[in-house]
């Protein structure tokens, strides 16, 4: 069982939005601004798309964009594209140098 | 650029040691003040941090891996190592080393290796 609860799947029509929630706890979201989201497509390694909740590391597209609420991240993408489908993973910085992931959200586009 | 290259056995037998090796080229680990991990992923599953250590020896470790788990640095070969014993086929899984973005921050993770699959059997 992941630290972070993460929803298993997601889905949206090409130019939809979708949001993707990430459940921790007080001693991992809900403390630390050390949110980051990765994007996997298989049998690659995992890429960075967002980091310290809501940053966009450059040559991110700014359909990506991430928020939280107490001990709650979300990743956003608007404007979907056959591209963005792949699993997402969030990752928080959590108490006493510890680091904690989410298991992960298959997202499809329709 | 910055490029990290795990390797290692493929195939290990239970209740051995498992030892992987990441080569990093395009940074030095000595005096670098990155952070360097490894992370897993047993196939078809999420994804899970083992550790990361530091350019000066300093590691930090999973909670639930830190007795079967050890991060070393070798600045003169400019590669970070991990050993775990113990092996069950629980551990069976794709690994992979990375770096932090920014300097003195654990995470996130920037730059990944491609991994290495690392089976568990006899």
């Amino acid at each position: 069982q992941s630290a972070l609860t993460q929803p298993p799947s997601a889905s949206g029509s090409p130019g939809q939005s979708v949001t993707i929630s990430c459940t921790g706890t007080s001693r991992d979201v809900g403390t630390y601004n050390h949110v980051s989201w990765y994007q996997q497509h298989p049998g690659k390694a995992p890429k960075l798309m967002i980091y310290e909740v809501s940053k966009r590391p450059s040559g991110v597209p700014d359909r990506f964009s991430g928020s939280k609420s107490g001990n709650t991240a979300s990743l956003t993408v608007s404007g979907l594209q056959a591209e963005d489908e792949a699993d997402y993973f969030c990752v928080s910085y959590a108490a006493n140098n510890d680091c904690v992931f989410g298991g992960g959200t298959e997202l499809t586009v329709l | 650029q910055l490029q990290l290259q795990e390797s290692g056995p493929g195939l290990v037998k239970p209740s051995e040691t498992l030892s992987l090796t990441c080569t990093v080229s395009g940074d030095s680990l000595d005096g670098s003040s990155y952070y360097w991990a490894w992370i897993r992923q047993p196939p078809g599953k999420g994804l899970e941090w083992i550790g990361t250590i530091y350019y000066s020896g300093s590691t930090y470790y999973s909670p639930s891996l830190k007795s079967r788990a050890t991060l070393s640095v070798d600045t003169s070969k400019n590669q970070f190592s991990l050993k775990m014993s113990s092996v069950t086929a629980a551990d069976t899984a794709v690994y992979y080393c990375a770096r932090g973005l920014f300097p003195n921050t654990m995470v996130p993770f920037n730059y990944w290796g491609q991994g290495t699959l690392v089976t568990v059997s006899s």
